[in-house]
């Protein structure tokens, strides 16, 4: 079965280190999300991708945070530096997502994500 | 206020007792409502979505949206320790974003 795949799994640094995850979605799909999900709340979208191209990067921290798809299939999150209030959990989705405005349904299905922990 | 309200719990109930999940949402625009579940230290996984309004059934799931009361619902039947979970409730933008509660935390108790 086919699975989104996000590696570390877990990481702990130190703040004002620089931290990397990675994301690979499942094959064929053209949008992949990150997001970060503080304990005891709902996931917060930081960055939308379409292929290769951002869709939306709104809630993404530029000062410090920065993503990229450069191939349009694997996707690489980076923190630098890392702050305290970083300590999150962070998860990637991809989905078929043909485009914007179009009518129908369009599953994400979620990878196990990285616990980031920030000392 | 936020979008997509939900009671973070716990909720904690015997094992076999019917559990129903809440959440109440503030834009109609929107046509599809999800629930995901989410193990401890996992990603979220879908269990169902219901498009507009009505009940859609799996098993021990259902799920239900009320749109004149801005509700959406989930009921498990015969409820089991593996359900233990905290469960999540999404509606989906025009562009395919979704909007989250904070997620209730289920306990069943064997």
């Amino acid at each position: 079965e086919a699975e989104v795949a996000q590696s570390p799994r877990y990481k702990i640094t130190e703040k004002s280190q620089a931290v990397a995850f990675w994301c690979d979605p499942i094959s064929g799909h053209a949008t992949l999300y990150w997001y970060r999900q503080i304990l005891g709340q709902g996931p917060e979208l930081l960055v939308q991708f379409q292929d290769e191209s951002v869709v939306d990067d709104s809630q993404l921290p530029k000062d410090r945070f920065s993503a990229e798809r450069l191939k349009g299939v694997d996707s690489t999150l980076k923190i630098q530096p890392a702050e305290l209030g970083d300590s999150a959990m962070y998860l990637c989705a991809s989905s078929f997502g043909q485009g914007v405005g179009l009518a129908g349904y369009n599953e994400q299905f979620f990878g196990p994500g990285t616990r980031l922990t920030v000392l | 206020q936020k979008e997509v309200e939900q009671d973070p719990g716990p909720l904690s109930v015997p094992e076999g007792a019917i559990v129903s999940l809440n959440c109440t949402y503030s834009n109609s625009a929107f046509q599809y409502f999800m629930w995901y579940r989410q193990y401890s230290r996992k990603g979220p996984e879908l269990l169902m979505y219901t498009y507009s309004s009505g009940n859609k059934e799996d098993g021990r799931f259902t799920a239900q949206v009320d749109k004149s009361s801005k509700y959406i619902s989930l009921f498990i039947r015969d409820s089991q320790p593996s359900d233990s979970a905290t469960y999540l409730c999404a509606k989906q933008r025009s562009n395919y974003q979704l909007i989250w509660g904070a997620g209730t935390k289920l306990i069943i108790k064997p």
